[in-house]
């Protein structure tokens, strides 16, 4: 069974740090890792995705690395804006029969203070 | 090209009564996902959909029932709720190949009373 577990739960910072979330996972044998924004009592945003394959991925002021074999992931935030201020999930892919559910992580919830 | 879509918005139901929530995929997508997420905790897989019929399902009893049509719109469909079933039902859909990248609408919002 894979377990995703995402440190810190809450984090918050002054705007303009840089800072970096943390995702890990007990199955290594992942297919890829996706990070995720949530704003509260909204849907998901996808802003990473990392095959396997991938050490990293950039997006703007986002950049996200893989380590499969340590079965981490961590999303760095560059230059911290109070509009970055959401719950960050990290999910990978785990097989359920033929099926390609996503188990998630309980999500980093991040405050940027202005 | 428009994204995953839920309805409703919002929703409230009383304990016992049944419930379907729809989801229409995006566009050139033909599996659907459905995944409940309680408040402070990340979603969990309910079940997903791929050509009509049910592709694999997670832990949720049976009172859980989905339904995909010919234009990979879906529905969740929840009989005898239960207080716990207050949450919000995210549907997520994905393109064939292998890429496993899912596309998540905005969610349901569900009160059971």
């Amino acid at each position: 069974k894979q377990e995703v577990t995402q440190i810190p739960a809450a984090l918050s910072v002054p705007e303009g740090e840089n800072l970096v979330l943390n995702c890990s996972f007990t199955d290594s044998a992942i297919y890829n890792l996706q990070w995720f924004r949530q704003d509260p009592g909204k849907g998901l945003t996808s802003l990473l995705l990392i095959q396997s394959s991938q050490r990293e991925q950039t997006s703007g002021r986002l950049n996200a690395s893989l380590d499969k074999s340590s079965g981490r992931s961590t999303l760095y935030i560059a230059a911290s804006q109070p509009g970055d201020s959401a719950t960050y999930l990290c999910a990978v892919p785990f097989p359920s029969g033929s099926a390609r559910q996503l188990t998630f992580g309980s999500g980093t919830q991040l405050t940027v203070l202005p | 090209e428009t994204g995953v879509t839920q309805s409703p918005t919002h929703l409230i139901k009383t304990r016992g009564q049944q419930v379907t929530l729809r989801c229409s995929s995006q566009s050139g997508h033909n599996t659907v996902s459905w995944y409940q997420q309680a408040l402070g905790q990340g979603p969990q897989f309910i079940f997903q959909y791929y050509r009509e019929e049910e592709n694999g399902r997670g832990n949720f009893p049976p009172r859980f029932s989905g339904l995909q049509f010919p234009n990979y719109s879906s529905e969740l469909n929840v009989n005898a709720l239960e207080l716990d079933d207050s949450a919000l039902y995210l549907c997520a859909s994905s393109p064939t190949g292998a890429s496993y990248e899912q596309y998540f609408g905005p969610g349901t919002r569900l009160t059971v009373t």
